[in-house]
């Protein structure tokens, strides 16, 4: 049962150009949300995180936008730079637990 | 403030033999959690522990799997008599007391050959 999915196995983009890294989920329980960002051989880097509270996101050059209506969120990226290039996972965290549930993940190439 | 620490990085173990990750949460974070990354595939839950207790073992395999969190010392994921199939990535992460996002250490790799 993959209550978060992140549909997409792999994203290419141009340089410069924006990354838009989309997840879905089907707990209605979930009300945190987070983005980790992991390169080979390391631990996943927290990236940034949403309440459900909010619809949007922002820290620099990444922004978390959350539809709960479409049980849907999504990571841009604006500009890519060739040092995002790494597998971004989304996960997601129920009301009143502790623990993540992650997607899939999905591998992002930023071809220069 | 040293982030979350894990050891080994590699592991390699022969089948039925026993395997002990270690991991040390950042300093001020009672939450540790324990995940498992398969070759290709997302992070899997696999227990949640506070300081003597454990919360949430839910994700754990009912047998040769077993984890701690002692008062004194680093949590330790065990796996009795391995096989080829818990070859993964074991990633702990921690959080502190209250919720907010959870940091990961860089992961022990292990192989059984």
């Amino acid at each position: 049962d993959q209550q978060v999915k992140q549909n997409s196995p792999s994203l290419s983009v141009q340089e410069g150009r924006i990354s838009i890294l989309n997840c879905d989920y089907t707990n209605s329980m979930f009300d945190y949300f987070l983005w980790y960002k992991k390169y080979p051989a390391e631990g996943p880097t927290f990236l940034i995180s949403i309440s459900s509270i909010k619809d949007k996101n922002e820290d620099g050059r990444f922004t978390v936008f959350l539809n709960k209506s479409a049980k849907h969120l999504s990571l841009h990226i604006v500009p890519s730079q060739p040092g995002d290039s790494a597998v971004y996972f989304c996960a997601a965290r129920a009301w009143g637990a502790q623990k993540l549930v992650f997607g899939q993940g999905t591998r992002l190439t930023i071809n220069p | 403030n040293a982030g979350v620490m894990q050891n080994p990085r590699h592991l390699v173990r022969r089948r039925g033999q026993e395997a002990r990750l270690r991991c040390s949460p950042m300093k001020g974070h009672s939450h540790v959690y324990w995940y498992r990354q398969l070759p290709e595939e997302g992070l899997k839950f696999m227990v949640y522990l506070q300081k003597e207790n454990i919360i949430d073992e839910s994700g754990m395999p009912k047998e040769r799997f077993s984890a701690e969190f002692p008062k004194e010392g680093p949590s330790i994921l065990r796996i009795q008599q391995v096989v080829r199939g818990d070859s993964a990535a074991y990633f702990c992460a921690s959080s502190p007391p209250s919720t907010g996002e959870a940091f990961f250490g860089q992961g022990t790799r292990l192989t059984v050959v």
